[in-house]
């Protein structure tokens, strides 16, 4: 059983550079979900895709932040221009339909 | 801001005990969700009630819901040391796709 795939698990970056996390679904799953989680709290929506269309983006989301998921299979996450708020967990989810999400084991990112 | 808020922060029971927690959300709903994490990694989906249920269980998990008072309850009985976990309620509002608003989590410590 493949579940939801996130890579990488962790990633330190230095201020100002670009990352990118991937997000590999379970492979039916019409619906994907990107969130962030800080140390302590629960985790924050971001934005979401049903196929290949990005239905809804968080205002959390700022400029610096853009997510695809092309022919709506996997998705990528990509962070320009880091700053240190941006450390935290970064998990994906997916889901087939309106039914419960199945996440990743979520990509760590430490922003030094 | 998180709709869903748990109480209490947090909790510590002996093995064998049951475990209890509580969740407020402000707004209408379709559905709430509880779900599981463990420290560093993804969340597990445990149970799903919708606006119009008012008790679900699934093993010794026993959830209700009170539309009224705009909360919810999580049971866990004959808690084991493998409960030990942070567990979220997550909301879904409207025609929001399955987006999930989540709380910030009730950290379970359960002691052998």
């Amino acid at each position: 059983d493949t579940g939801v795939s996130q890579d990488p698990r962790h990633k330190i970056t230095k201020r100002g550079q670009n990352v990118t996390f991937r997000c590999d679904p379970i492979s039916e799953h019409n619906r994907l979900y990107w969130y962030r989680q800080t140390l302590g709290q629960g985790p924050e929506f971001l934005t979401y895709f049903q196929n290949e269309a990005q239905l809804e983006k968080s205002r959390l989301l700022s400029d610096r932040f853009s997510a695809e998921r092309p022919k709506g299979s996997f998705s990528t996450l990509e962070i320009q221009r880091t700053e240190q708020g941006d450390s935290a967990m970064y998990l994906c989810a997916s889901s087939l339909w309106d039914l419960e999400l199945f996440f990743g084991e979520g990509s760590r990112l430490t922003v030094l | 801001s998180q709709q869903g808020e748990e109480d209490p922060q947090a909790l510590s029971i002996q093995e064998g005990e049951n475990a209890t927690m509580n969740c407020s959300y402000k707004t209408s709903i379709n559905n709430l969700q509880w779900y599981r994490q463990n420290s560093g990694r993804g969340l597990v989906h445990l149970i799903l009630i919708r606006s119009n249920e008012r008790e679900k269980h699934s093993g010794r998990l026993r959830v209700t819901l009170d539309t009224s008072k705009k909360s919810s309850s999580l049971l866990i009985t004959a808690s084991r040391a493998a409960d030990t976990a942070s567990y979220f309620c997550a909301t879904s509002q409207g025609a929001a796709g399955n987006k999930l608003t989540f709380g910030g989590g009730t950290r379970v410590l359960v002691k052998p």
